[in-house]
């Protein structure tokens, strides 16, 4: 199986603030690694696809991008609305597995 | 664009079996591979296995080979998933999301939408 390494598992930051979370495969997964956003007591939502292509209606303060087998999602500038916890996917290869997500807090 | 409701919360004794569905609704059905996801309570998401419908192929994750069961039923354009031998540790809420097809034994793309999940609670 291929695991997905996220970090930090928490931050706190405030608006306005440049935000980076990365993610690691311990294989090869090409582009296929997916980023998703989550808020309490709901369903996640995905932000970007393909390593850094921003899904539709999505902000572009959010951006993805790929460097070997680290993967990065930056928000480029904190707002409010952004405060949720954030994971990331592979779908290179089943199982499908995800990182151990990122809480973004508030400082 | 497909939209996926989910059926309501279960409550459920340790080793008896649940069956969750996810009507989806919108979009063509066999344009989609659905999947499962779980997450326990104040932990990560896992994926769970899922099904290619034009195929009738589901694929499972190792840690749930032997007790999970992924159908569809086209007709009501409904995924279900069947979790057996329920424990404690099954407590979570059960996602089911899709994603486009991209062909036989593929699960390469992203999954948008989810549905809305529903909380399992397993407990004698």
């Amino acid at each position: 199986d291929i695991q997905m390494t996220q970090s930090p598992s928490s931050l706190s930051a405030s608006v306005g603030d440049r935000v980076t979370i990365t993610c690691r495969a311990s294989q090869r997964i090409s582009t296929y690694l997916n980023w998703y956003q989550q808020k309490p007591g709901k369903a996640p939502k995905v932000l970007i696809f393909a390593a850094s292509s921003l899904q539709t209606g999505v902000p572009i303060r959010f951006t993805g991008s790929r460097s070997g087998a680290d993967f990065t999602l930056t928000i480029s500038s904190l707002q409010p609305e952004d405060f949720a916890t954030y994971y990331c996917q592979q779908t290179y290869s089943t199982p499908l597995t995800f990182g151990g997500g990122t809480k973004v807090e508030m400082k | 664009q497909v939209q996926l409701v989910q059926s309501g919360a279960e409550m459920k004794k340790p080793g008896s079996s649940v069956k969750v569905s996810c009507k989806a609704s919108g979009g063509t059905f066999s344009s989609y591979t659905f999947s499962w996801v779980r997450q326990a309570p104040g932990q990560g998401l896992e994926w769970m296995g899922g099904i290619i419908p034009i195929f009738g192929t589901s694929k499972y994750a190792q840690n749930f080979q032997a007790r999970v069961k992924i159908t569809t039923d086209e007709s009501t354009r409904t995924v279900y998933m069947e979790l057996s031998g329920l424990r404690s540790e099954d407590t979570a809420i059960y996602y089911c999301a899709s994603s486009t097809y991209c062909g036989a034994d593929c699960y390469l793309n992203w999954f948008d939408p989810w549905g809305q999940g529903t909380l399992v609670t397993v407990s004698s």
